[in-house]
């Protein structure tokens, strides 16, 4: 079956280093999506990409960065971790095309930058 | 602006009964899609139930179902019928012609025995 996996589940990280969360899908689609989740705030864009070399900054980019060499992957990188970016982070991948193209999200990776 | 509005930060049910979540956008997008999804405790996120803004007809998914009212740009969703496990936070969202969601800040539903 097709899914989506996020790597790692749980990190704690400390301030100042970098760190790279992995997103990888096998619905072969074109589309994939960061997102970030904090109370009261829903989900939030990060980043995103509609498909090989292609990358958009959404609402929330500043202090990360992503790339697609792929279909499959978008990792995305804290290029100096800080305590404001202590969330859970969600990918999410989708088809192109018109239609009611839901979004399929991994299970999160749950972030803490001491 | 806001472009997904949930106003009812948490609710209570009664087992068995029907509970209504509160969804309002704002778009200028003619061509757009709802969304709602389930969150558990868990942490997953479950894709419930979908209304695209040319539908004629409001979507239905078991016991969800989907209040479209476009001129009144509200997507509210029934769960008739509630179940314990229903308890879980809920998420409006919507699509517009870039494949972008944007998200609403949840309702948390709270199922009592």
């Amino acid at each position: 079956d097709a899914e989506i996996t996020q790597s790692p589940r749980h990190k704690i990280t400390e301030t100042g280093r970098q760190v790279t969360l992995a997103c990888h899908q096998t619905w072969n689609h074109n589309n994939m999506f960061w997102y970030r989740q904090d109370l009261g705030h829903g989900l939030r864009l990060i980043h995103y990409s509609y498909g090989v070399q292609d990358t958009n900054k959404g609402e929330v980019s500043d202090g990360y960065s992503v790339s697609r060499s792929n279909t499959e992957d978008l990792p995305l990188t804290l290029e100096s971790a800080a305590s404001s970016q202590t969330s859970v982070y969600f990918c999410a991948s989708s088809e192109s095309g018109d239609g009611g193209y839901e979004q399929y999200f991994g299970p999160g990776t749950r972030l803490t930058v001491t | 602006a806001q472009k997904i509005t949930q106003t009812q930060p948490g609710m209570f049910v009664q087992e068995k009964e029907a509970v209504t979540l509160d969804c309002t956008y704002d778009t200028s997008d003619p061509s757009y899609g709802l969304f709602w999804y389930k969150q558990p405790s868990s942490g997953e996120m479950i894709f419930l139930i979908y209304q695209g803004s040319y539908d004629q007809q409001n979507a239905t998914e078991g016991r969800y179902s989907l209040n479209f009212q476009k001129a009144r740009k509200s997507a509210n969703l029934v769960i008739s019928a509630s179940q314990l496990g229903d308890s879980a936070m809920y998420f409006c969202a919507m699509r517009e012609s870039d494949y972008k969601l944007s998200f609403g800040a949840g309702t948390t539903v709270t199922v009592r025995a």
